[in-house]
């Protein structure tokens, strides 16, 4: 069965640090990973996915996430933070095939900016 | 295309009253999902539709729950008597590969 556990319900950068938000999947069959974005009162934005393929992933709004299978890892990076990247951050893992599935979520990591 | 929709966006009600909330996916998509999410955690699958088959419940959805999508386009979610611990986000999602979100529907129970 395929889960995902995402380290630290909060966490809190500088406006120009690094971000890392990390994500941790248990998966039986080689995994598609994801990375959505939640604004407050909006809904789920996809930032990046990994299928097959090139390991590290580039996303939208200079996001990026490395598949590392060793570590059962899909951790997600951004050189420098912007005020605008305070969100909720959220990891899934798919269960089932190209015609029917299911995203299996993480409980979310909110990411905090400070000035 | 203007993308996932659900109305209404906001619903207060009182504890065991019905509602209904309706979600218009994007219209090429032939898939739809309903999520419930409630504070600090992440989505929880509840349906899916292909076309206008209801092809998977997940135990989350008990006897008061019930999804239509009766011609393979717009989808409602109606909760039966509803209880407190139905308080929650509702989101739908549409899909012809990836899944695109609508902005969710927030569920009051008083």
């Amino acid at each position: 069965a395929q889960s995902v556990t995402q380290l630290g319900s909060h966490v809190s950068v500088s406006e120009g640090a690094l971000v890392l938000l990390r994500c941790n999947y248990s998966s039986s069959v080689p995994p598609y990973l994801f990375w959505y974005v939640q604004y407050p009162n909006q809904g789920l934005q996809l930032l990046l996915k990994y299928t097959t393929g090139a390991t590290l992933v580039k996303g939208i709004n200079g996001f990026e996430a490395e598949f590392k299978k060793s570590e059962t890892s899909f951790h997600l990076t951004k050189p420098s933070a912007h005020m605008s990247d305070a969100a909720e951050y959220f990891c899934a893992v798919r269960r089932g095939s190209d015609s029917n599935y299911q995203l299996i979520w993480g409980a979310g990591t909110k990411l905090i900016i400070k000035p | 295309d203007t993308g996932v929709s659900q109305n209404p966006r906001h619903k207060i009600t009182k504890r065991g009253q019905n509602v209904t909330f309706r979600c218009d996916p994007i219209s090429e998509h032939n898939r739809l999902y309903w999520y419930r999410q409630t504070l600090g955690q992440g989505p929880e699958f509840l349906t899916y539709f292909q076309n206008e088959a209801q092809l998977e419940k997940s135990r989350l959805l008990s006897d008061r729950f019930s999804a239509e999508r009766p011609k393979g386009s717009f989808s409602t979610l109606e909760i039966q008597r509803t209880e407190q611990g139905d308080s929650a986000m509702y989101l739908c999602a549409s899909s012809s590969g990836e899944q695109y979100f609508g902005p969710g529907t927030r569920l009051t129970v008083t």
